[in-house]
């Protein structure tokens, strides 16, 4: 059973840049929430995505959107990049009979120059 | 609104010896409550969580938890330290009556294990 996979692990790009970040949830979950982690932070809530819509959001601007696709995978997109969006991009999933529990994937590395 | 406070930055602790990682929470409700452990330059393990029931919780890796209502606590224990436990601990909380499954995560303590 695959738990939560991310990929790119890791990458670098230049400000003003565009990125996409992409995730496939646990088997099973049909939820999937998307966290930022500063260096030395605990995970800062982006936005949650279910049924292909955003349905909550954190306090993140506008340059923050998502996706998600009828097989619940997700991506993160961040336009317009800046040397703070540095940080490790982790994306979470969960089932939405339960929902109690979120278990998180690997990350994403995204170095901002 | 919903908080966590994780007043330790870091625990030291001599392997062998008992460990505990603070954490108290705020919210409008009951809680939920849950730790994970994070290990270098990887995402964020489930180790436990409290619901509702037996204050005492019990996860992976020989880890508990003990939930407190009167002091808004929920403090994450383990009778015997391995070195292997050394990494970031996050304690988190979500308002049960809430909607959506958006916890709010603490800073994070660093647990280090002497040999």
């Amino acid at each position: 059973d695959a738990g939560v996979t991310q990929s790119p692990t890791h990458l670098i790009k230049t400000r003003g840049q565009q990125v996409t970040l992409r995730c496939s949830p646990k088997s099973g979950h049909d939820t999937v929430s998307w966290y930022q982690q500063a260096l030395g932070q605990g995970p800062q809530f982006i936005f949650q995505y279910y049924e292909e819509e955003e349905r909550q959001r954190g306090n993140f601007p506008d340059r923050f959107s998502g996706h998600q696709y009828p097989n619940y995978s997700s991506e993160l997109n961040v336009n317009a990049l800046l040397l703070g969006d540095s940080a490790l991009y982790l994306c979470a999933s969960s089932p939405t009979a339960s929902g109690n529990t979120i278990y998180f994937g690997e990350g994403s590395w995204l170095t901002v120059v | 609104a919903q908080s966590v406070a994780q007043p330790e930055d870091q625990v030291n602790v001599a392997e062998g010896n008992p460990l505990t990682v603070k954490c108290t929470y705020s919210v409008s409700g009951n809680p939920y409550l849950f730790w994970y452990v994070q290990y270098p330059n990887r995402g964020l393990q489930f180790l436990l969580k409290y619901i509702t029931g037996d204050n005492l919780v019990k996860g992976s890796y020989g880890f508990e938890a003990e939930f407190n209502k009167s002091q808004t606590s929920f403090h994450l224990k383990k009778p015997s330290a391995l070195v292997s436990d050394s990494a970031l601990y996050f304690c988190a909380v979500r308002d049960v009556s809430r909607l959506g499954y958006i916890p709010t995560f603490g800073r994070g303590t660093s647990l280090i294990v002497h040999p």
